[in-house]
């Protein structure tokens, strides 16, 4: 079946550190993968997309992922976190044909001054 | 450009009732989904459609249907509204169906 798994459900990472969110997916091919973000009752924005290509892709807001195949993860990334970064982060994956996407559960970001 | 635009923000209906949402895709926009969020469902995915046709449908009761009109704009209805239908519908759009989708700021549906 097709799933995508984020499995820490609540980070809290300092300001100005670095944070990494996992994502693992099960996928019968390999898929388009994205992150969005959301802030408290908005809608989701996009931060990244990886086709194809480059593995390590970068994004808006200083984020970047990376697509590992063999470990089927496509990990988010920051270097340097700030206090407008809390939000909830969502790992997608998607047909390369086209149609539904299929969500991680999320995972809620808080930061720390 | 404007974005994605779900009208309205904001809905609260009595069980029974139905209710319809409105959704306006990003101009040059073919491709139109939608999903419903809840806290402990998450994201789920309702319907897709492309040039006026519903391309693949979520695992949702009939109750929930939609459409897309020749200017790409789409609406969902859902009929006979029950307790657990609240939630937050989102629309995304997308140029093509395997672009990347941009979200709207969502319809938050209260049902009492």
């Amino acid at each position: 079946a097709q799933s995508v798994t984020q499995p820490d459900i609540h980070i809290t990472v300092s300001e100005g550190a670095s944070l990494e969110l996992r994502c693992n997916y099960s996928y019968g091919a390999t898929p388009y993968l994205f992150w969005y973000v959301q802030s408290p009752g908005q809608g989701l924005q996009l931060l990244l997309k990886y086709f194809s290509g480059d593995t390590l892709v970068q994004g808006i807001k200083g984020f970047e992922a990376e697509f590992k195949r063999s470990q089927s993860s496509f990990n988010l990334r920051k270097p340097s976190v700030h206090w407008s970064d809390a939000a909830e982060y969502f790992c997608a994956v998607g047909a390369r044909e086209g149609g539904k996407l299929i969500f991680g559960q999320g995972t809620e970001l808080s930061v720390k001054p | 450009k404007a974005g994605v635009t779900q009208t309205p923000r904001y809905l609260i209906k009595t069980r029974g009732q139905q209710v319809t949402l409105s959704c306006s895709p990003i101009s040059g926009h073919r491709s139109v989904s939608w999903y419903q969020q809840t806290p402990g469902q998450g994201l789920q995915f309702l319907f897709e459609y492309f040039s006026e046709t519903q391309r693949n449908k979520g695992n949702f009761p009939g109750r929930f249907s939609g459409r897309q009109f020749s200017n790409s704009r789409s609406e969902m209805n859902v009929s006979t509204l029950e307790l657990g239908d609240s939630a937050l519908y989102l629309c995304a759009s997308s140029i093509d169906r395997n672009t990347e989708a941009f979200f709207g700021q969502g319809t938050r549906l209260t049902v009492v």
